[in-house]
Protein backbone atom coordinates (compact mmCIF):
# COMPACT_ATOMS: atom_id res chain seq x y z
CA UNK A 1 0.00 0.00 0.00
CA UNK A 2 1.33 3.45 -0.34
CA UNK A 3 3.43 4.79 2.54
CA UNK A 4 4.28 7.98 3.69
CA UNK A 5 4.43 11.12 1.20
CA UNK A 6 6.25 14.21 1.02
CA UNK A 7 6.85 17.09 -0.99
CA UNK A 8 9.36 18.51 -2.45
CA UNK A 9 11.94 15.73 -2.04
CA UNK A 10 14.13 18.58 -2.62
CA UNK A 11 13.79 23.10 -1.43
CA UNK A 12 16.66 25.00 -2.08
CA UNK A 13 15.61 28.89 -0.99
CA UNK A 14 17.86 31.89 -0.16
CA UNK A 15 17.51 33.00 3.38
CA UNK A 16 14.61 34.89 4.76
CA UNK A 17 12.17 33.28 2.43
CA UNK A 18 9.37 31.84 3.91
CA UNK A 19 9.17 27.54 2.95
CA UNK A 20 6.38 24.91 3.28
CA UNK A 21 7.00 21.44 3.47
CA UNK A 22 4.05 18.85 2.92
CA UNK A 23 3.47 15.42 4.43
CA UNK A 24 0.82 13.30 3.39
CA UNK A 25 0.39 10.25 5.75
CA UNK A 26 -0.65 6.59 5.65
CA UNK A 27 -4.43 6.68 5.12
CA UNK A 28 -5.88 5.89 8.59
CA UNK A 29 -3.14 7.11 10.68
CA UNK A 30 -4.77 9.49 13.47
CA UNK A 31 -0.84 10.63 14.63
CA UNK A 32 1.42 12.48 12.73
CA UNK A 33 4.83 13.47 13.66
CA UNK A 34 7.68 15.76 12.36
CA UNK A 35 11.27 15.28 12.62
CA UNK A 36 14.46 17.27 11.61
CA UNK A 37 17.85 16.06 10.63
CA UNK A 38 21.03 18.25 10.30
CA UNK A 39 23.83 16.27 8.05
CA UNK A 40 25.65 13.91 9.82
CA UNK A 41 23.49 13.81 13.10
CA UNK A 42 20.46 11.63 14.66
CA UNK A 43 17.03 12.72 14.64
CA UNK A 44 15.19 15.70 16.79
CA UNK A 45 11.45 15.55 17.32
CA UNK A 46 9.98 18.86 16.08
CA UNK A 47 6.01 18.32 16.56
CA UNK A 48 3.55 15.50 17.07
CA UNK A 49 -0.16 15.66 15.99
CA UNK A 50 -3.11 13.28 17.13
CA UNK A 51 -5.72 13.92 14.90
CA UNK A 52 -6.04 17.92 14.16
CA UNK A 53 -4.35 18.89 17.47
CA UNK A 54 -1.08 18.77 18.60
CA UNK A 55 -0.43 17.99 22.17
CA UNK A 56 3.41 17.74 21.76
CA UNK A 57 5.25 20.96 20.29
CA UNK A 58 7.81 20.74 22.62
CA UNK A 59 10.82 20.18 19.90
CA UNK A 60 9.86 23.51 17.48
CA UNK A 61 13.84 25.48 17.46
CA UNK A 62 11.92 29.00 17.59
CA UNK A 63 8.32 30.80 16.95
CA UNK A 64 9.58 31.08 13.14
CA UNK A 65 8.63 27.24 13.02
CA UNK A 66 4.77 26.10 12.67
CA UNK A 67 2.84 23.41 11.44
CA UNK A 68 -0.79 22.64 10.69
CA UNK A 69 -2.74 19.22 9.95
CA UNK A 70 -6.34 19.24 8.69
CA UNK A 71 -9.04 16.30 7.54
CA UNK A 72 -7.04 14.54 10.39
CA UNK A 73 -4.80 13.92 6.95
CA UNK A 74 -2.28 16.11 5.47
CA UNK A 75 0.04 18.38 7.08
CA UNK A 76 2.03 21.22 6.37
CA UNK A 77 5.14 22.47 8.33
CA UNK A 78 5.85 26.45 7.47
CA UNK A 79 8.96 27.91 8.44
CA UNK A 80 9.13 31.90 8.25
CA UNK A 81 12.06 33.82 7.47
CA UNK A 82 14.20 31.19 7.10
CA UNK A 83 18.38 30.92 8.31
CA UNK A 84 21.36 28.84 6.84
CA UNK A 85 20.66 26.57 10.61
CA UNK A 86 17.30 25.56 9.07
CA UNK A 87 19.40 23.71 6.73
CA UNK A 88 18.43 19.87 7.30
CA UNK A 89 16.29 17.13 5.74
CA UNK A 90 12.71 17.23 7.62
CA UNK A 91 11.14 13.77 8.46
CA UNK A 92 7.51 13.21 8.72
CA UNK A 93 6.25 9.75 9.89
CA UNK A 94 2.87 8.71 10.66
CA UNK A 95 1.17 5.66 12.98
CA UNK A 96 -2.27 4.35 13.83
CA UNK A 97 -2.30 6.14 16.84
CA UNK A 98 -0.58 8.54 19.22
CA UNK A 99 -0.12 5.38 22.23
CA UNK A 100 -0.40 1.78 22.74
CA UNK A 101 1.93 -1.00 21.73
CA UNK A 102 2.53 -1.58 17.66
CA UNK A 103 1.93 1.61 17.25
CA UNK A 104 5.27 1.50 15.06
CA UNK A 105 6.30 5.00 13.13
CA UNK A 106 6.19 4.76 9.37
CA UNK A 107 8.55 7.35 8.08
CA UNK A 108 8.65 9.59 4.54
CA UNK A 109 11.81 9.85 2.44
CA UNK A 110 11.93 13.48 3.59
CA UNK A 111 12.62 16.60 2.33
CA UNK A 112 16.15 18.26 2.05
CA UNK A 113 16.00 22.24 2.60
CA UNK A 114 19.04 24.20 1.71
CA UNK A 115 19.17 27.67 2.82
CA UNK A 116 21.14 29.96 0.65
CA UNK B 1 12.90 7.94 27.51
CA UNK B 2 15.75 5.52 29.02
CA UNK B 3 18.75 6.33 27.86
CA UNK B 4 20.54 3.59 25.39
CA UNK B 5 24.45 2.87 24.58
CA UNK B 6 25.65 1.09 21.26
CA UNK B 7 28.65 1.07 20.09
CA UNK B 8 29.45 3.58 17.18
CA UNK B 9 30.11 1.38 14.38
CA UNK B 10 30.29 -2.11 13.28
CA UNK B 11 31.46 -4.30 10.04
CA UNK B 12 29.76 -7.79 8.77
CA UNK B 13 30.49 -9.83 5.74
CA UNK B 14 27.84 -10.30 3.11
CA UNK B 15 25.87 -14.04 4.28
CA UNK B 16 26.48 -13.87 7.72
CA UNK B 17 24.89 -12.56 11.15
CA UNK B 18 25.41 -9.18 11.85
CA UNK B 19 24.44 -9.28 15.96
CA UNK B 20 24.26 -5.61 17.01
CA UNK B 21 24.21 -5.14 20.85
CA UNK B 22 22.78 -2.66 22.78
CA UNK B 23 22.45 -1.39 26.59
CA UNK B 24 19.92 -0.12 28.32
CA UNK B 25 20.65 -0.34 31.65
CA UNK B 26 17.86 2.21 33.67
CA UNK B 27 14.92 0.54 31.54
CA UNK B 28 11.45 0.42 33.38
CA UNK B 29 9.38 -2.01 33.60
CA UNK B 30 6.61 -0.51 31.41
CA UNK B 31 9.27 0.08 28.42
CA UNK B 32 9.79 -1.58 25.43
CA UNK B 33 12.76 -2.01 23.27
CA UNK B 34 12.27 -0.99 19.60
CA UNK B 35 14.93 -1.32 16.68
CA UNK B 36 14.94 1.42 13.42
CA UNK B 37 17.23 1.70 11.02
CA UNK B 38 18.06 4.48 8.43
CA UNK B 39 19.71 3.27 5.03
CA UNK B 40 21.68 6.46 2.98
CA UNK B 41 19.22 9.00 2.11
CA UNK B 42 15.99 7.57 3.40
CA UNK B 43 13.37 7.92 6.20
CA UNK B 44 14.30 5.48 9.31
CA UNK B 45 12.35 2.13 9.13
CA UNK B 46 11.13 0.08 11.50
CA UNK B 47 12.52 -3.35 12.27
CA UNK B 48 10.79 -4.75 15.78
CA UNK B 49 10.20 -4.58 18.88
CA UNK B 50 9.91 -6.57 22.16
CA UNK B 51 9.51 -6.21 25.98
CA UNK B 52 11.07 -9.20 27.69
CA UNK B 53 10.81 -12.18 25.13
CA UNK B 54 12.31 -12.84 22.43
CA UNK B 55 10.69 -11.59 19.13
CA UNK B 56 11.17 -13.00 15.42
CA UNK B 57 9.87 -11.22 12.27
CA UNK B 58 10.80 -11.77 8.80
CA UNK B 59 13.40 -8.85 9.19
CA UNK B 60 15.23 -9.93 12.11
CA UNK B 61 15.46 -11.82 15.82
CA UNK B 62 15.56 -9.61 18.85
CA UNK B 63 17.44 -11.17 22.10
CA UNK B 64 16.59 -9.58 25.41
CA UNK B 65 18.44 -10.46 28.56
CA UNK B 66 16.34 -11.70 31.50
CA UNK B 67 17.78 -8.55 33.62
CA UNK B 68 16.16 -6.23 30.65
CA UNK B 69 19.27 -4.01 30.50
CA UNK B 70 20.45 -5.24 27.30
CA UNK B 71 19.45 -6.03 24.02
CA UNK B 72 20.82 -7.75 20.44
CA UNK B 73 19.47 -7.44 17.18
CA UNK B 74 20.26 -10.12 15.04
CA UNK B 75 20.28 -9.80 11.06
CA UNK B 76 21.28 -13.65 10.25
CA UNK B 77 22.25 -13.43 7.35
CA UNK B 78 23.53 -9.43 6.62
CA UNK B 79 23.83 -8.23 2.72
CA UNK B 80 24.61 -5.26 1.11
CA UNK B 81 21.69 -4.11 1.39
CA UNK B 82 21.48 -4.08 5.11
CA UNK B 83 24.15 -1.35 5.51
CA UNK B 84 22.73 1.13 7.47
CA UNK B 85 22.38 3.22 11.08
CA UNK B 86 20.59 0.94 13.22
CA UNK B 87 18.59 2.51 16.19
CA UNK B 88 18.22 0.99 19.81
CA UNK B 89 15.16 2.86 21.70
CA UNK B 90 13.46 2.42 24.75
CA UNK B 91 10.33 3.64 24.46
CA UNK B 92 6.79 3.04 27.19
CA UNK B 93 4.21 0.91 25.98
CA UNK B 94 0.83 3.02 26.45
CA UNK B 95 1.80 7.03 26.50
CA UNK B 96 0.07 10.28 24.95
CA UNK B 97 1.50 13.36 24.67
CA UNK B 98 4.68 14.06 24.95
CA UNK B 99 5.63 9.99 25.65
CA UNK B 100 4.83 9.28 21.85
CA UNK B 101 7.92 10.59 20.13
CA UNK B 102 10.96 8.64 19.34
CA UNK B 103 13.93 9.93 20.80
CA UNK B 104 16.69 8.86 18.20
CA UNK B 105 20.65 8.29 19.70
CA UNK B 106 23.59 8.10 17.25
CA UNK B 107 22.57 4.98 16.78
CA UNK B 108 25.23 2.02 15.14
CA UNK B 109 26.42 2.52 11.77
CA UNK B 110 26.75 -1.14 10.14
CA UNK B 111 28.67 -1.86 7.07
CA UNK B 112 28.18 -5.49 5.40
CA UNK B 113 30.47 -6.22 3.01
CA UNK B 114 31.72 -8.63 0.36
Amino acid sequence: GAGVSQSPSNKVTEKGKDVELRCDPISGHTALYWYRQRLGQGLEFLIYFQGNSAPDKSGLPSDRFSAERTGESVSTLTIQRTQQEDSAVYLCASSQGGGGLGYEQYFGPGTRLTVT
Amino acid sequence: DAKTTQPTSMDCAEGRAANLPCNHSTISGNEYVYWYRQIHSQGPQYIIHGLKNNETNEMASLIITEDRKSSTLILPHATLRDTAVYYCIVRVAFYTGTASKLTFGTGTRLQVTL
